[in-house]
C-alpha cells in the first residue's frame, strides 16, 4: 500500500482479555517499529524488527506483551490480560532500513487502545 | 536514553520566530525532527546525520552539533499550518537500532 496501515483503529476491551492489533508496513521496508502515546505523552518504544527478527525486545513493558512479524509483512502485537495502563495509542512505523536513512520513518495513524 | 526537548510548549503570533531544542545524554548517529497534529500520525521532516550538518525545509531548518549531542529545530515566519506537536527523534551511535524520542514540544500559532 501507500502508507503505513494499522487495524483496529480504535479497540475498546475489557480488562483481562487479549487484544491483537496489527501493522501492514509500506512495501520494501525492511525495518519495522512500535511504539506506545500514551495521552499527552511521547512516543515510548516498544519493539522493533529487521526483517523477521527481533533483536531487542527489551522495551516490552512486561511478559504480556509480544510481537512476531512475518513474511518481512506484516507485524501483530499481542498483549495478554489488558490491564487499564495498557491504554495508549499504539503505532507502527517502517523504514527502508535500520537507521532510517535519508527519509525516517513512515507511521501510522494508529490503534486507540482502551481497557475498561 | 530518551532525548530531552525543551520547550515543552509555545505560542507564537503567525510571523513569528522559534526555536525547539533536542539534547542528549548519549553519543548519536543522527537526529530526526517530526510533526505531529492532534489525532494524526507523526509526520517525518527531516533527518541530520553528520555533526555540524543544517538543512532547510521551507521556513523550518534544524541543525546538529554532534560533540554537544545536541540539535535545534528553527521555524521562522511561522504559518498557522506550523501548529503541532514538535519531536525529536535520536539514534544512537552504538547499541539501539531504533529511534528514542523526546516527549515533545507543543507549538501553537495564532493568528
Amino acid at each position: 500500500g501507500a502508507g503505513v496501515s494499522q487495524s483496529p483503529s480504535n479497540k475498546v476491551t475489557e480488562k483481562g482479555k487479549d487484544v491483537e492489533l496489527r501493522c501492514d508496513p509500506i512495501s520494501g521496508h525492511t525495518a519495522l517499529y512500535w511504539y506506545r502515546q500514551s495521552l499527552g505523552q511521547g512516543l515510548e518504544f516498544l519493539i522493533y524488527f529487521q526483517g523477521n527478527s527481533a533483536p531487542d525486545k527489551s522495551g516490552l513493558p512486561s511478559d504480556r506483551f509480544s510481537a512476531e512479524r512475518t513474511g518481512g509483512s506484516v507485524s501483530t502485537l499481542t498483549i495478554q490480560r489488558t490491564q487499564q495502563e495498557d491504554s495508549a495509542v499504539y503505532l507502527c512505523a517502517s523504514s527502508l532500513s535500520i537507521r532510517g536513512g535519508n527519509y525516517g520513518y513512515t507511521f501510522g495513524s494508529g490503534t486507540r487502545l482502551t481497557v475498561v | 536514553q530518551q532525548p530531552v526537548q525543551s520547550p515543552q510548549a509555545v505560542i507564537l503570533r503567525e510571523g513569528e520566530d522559534a526555536v525547539i531544542n533536542c539534547s542528549s545524554s548519549k553519543a548519536l548517529y543522527s537526529v530526526h525532527w517530526y510533526r505531529q497534529k492532534h489525532g494524526e500520525a507523526p509526520i517525518f521532516l527531516m533527518i541530520l546525520l553528520k555533526g555540524g550538518e543544517q538543512k532547510g525545509h521551507d521556513k523550518i531548518s534544524a541543525s546538529f552539533n554532534e560533540k554537544k549531542q545536541q540539535s535545534s529545530l528553527y521555524l521562522t515566519a511561522s504559518q498557522l499550518s506550523y501548529s503541532g506537536t514538535y519531536f525529536c527523534g535520536t539514534e544512537l551511535r552504538t547499541g539501539a537500532n531504533n529511534l528514542f524520542f523526546g516527549t515533545g514540544t507543543r507549538l501553537t500559532v495564532i493568528p
